[in-house]
């Protein structure tokens, strides 16, 4: 079985403040790792995702997130948040062998003060 | 990247009636689409798989007769939710992909409330 853990129900950080919000996952084989945000009332945006190759993977809004074998984490980070950034975000997992399932996370919600 | 479109945004019904949803890829063909629902403040469960042409394969504690799914072609994939109760209110997203090992792309969800 897959499984994804978002420790944090909710990050709250200072405009211009660097960011991270946590996810862990565990899998059978090797994972393909995605990150997804979802703001009110919308569905999910595809942020970034690490399929293979280098660890440190950059997306969408200047967000990256670093893939960590040992720790199986893959930690969403951006260097200096934006109040736009506000919003609930989603880390989700595969085995690169498991078909069609994505097993997502819980969720963490990302408050950004001015 | 690719758009997926579901309709409604929004749907309000009586209980014991149906609502259908689409959800179209609107460029590029989905050999595979996905049904998930979110309930408030939980994240997205998936609720079955369906390839186009084939019956659909729901996950565990999904009730098929209740949430008829249908994918008559590469681009459209229809949930239909029978016999809605209250219970069934929840926000309800569709996603697409062309094949295995490909993004798959969400659609903008629909928020079903049964009365």
């Amino acid at each position: 079985a897959q499984s994804v853990a978002q420790p944090e129900d909710q990050v709250n950080v200072a405009e211009g403040n660097p960011l991270t919000v946590k996810c862990t996952y565990s899998v059978s084989g090797n994972p393909y790792l995605f990150w997804y945000v979802q703001y009110p009332n919308r569905g999910l945006q595809f942020l970034l995702k690490y399929i293979t190759g280098d660890n440190l993977v950059k997306g969408s809004y200047g967000f990256e997130a670093e893939f960590n074998k040992s720790q199986t984490s893959f930690h969403l980070k951006k260097p200096s948040a934006l109040v736009s950034d506000s919003a609930l975000y989603f880390c989700a997992v595969r085995a690169n062998n498991a078909g069609n399932m994505l097993t997502f996370g819980g969720g963490t919600r990302l408050m950004v003060k001015p | 990247g690719a758009v997926v479109s579901q309709h409604p945004s929004w749907v309000i019904c009586k209980s014991g009636t149906s609502v259908k949803i689409e959800c179209r890829s609107l460029d590029f063909q989905a050999t595979t689409m996905f049904w998930y629902r979110q309930f408030p403040k939980q994240s997205l469960m998936l609720m079955a798989t369906s390839n186009e042409g084939s019956k659909a394969t729901y996950e565990q504690g999904v009730e098929k007769d209740k949430f008829l799914i249908n994918h008559a072609s590469l681009t459209l994939s229809t949930l239909t939710v029978t016999s809605a109760h209250p219970e069934d209110s929840s926000f309800y997203i569709c996603s697409a992909r062309v094949q295995e090992g490909q993004q798959a792309f969400f659609g903008q969800g629909t928020r079903l409330t049964v009365v």
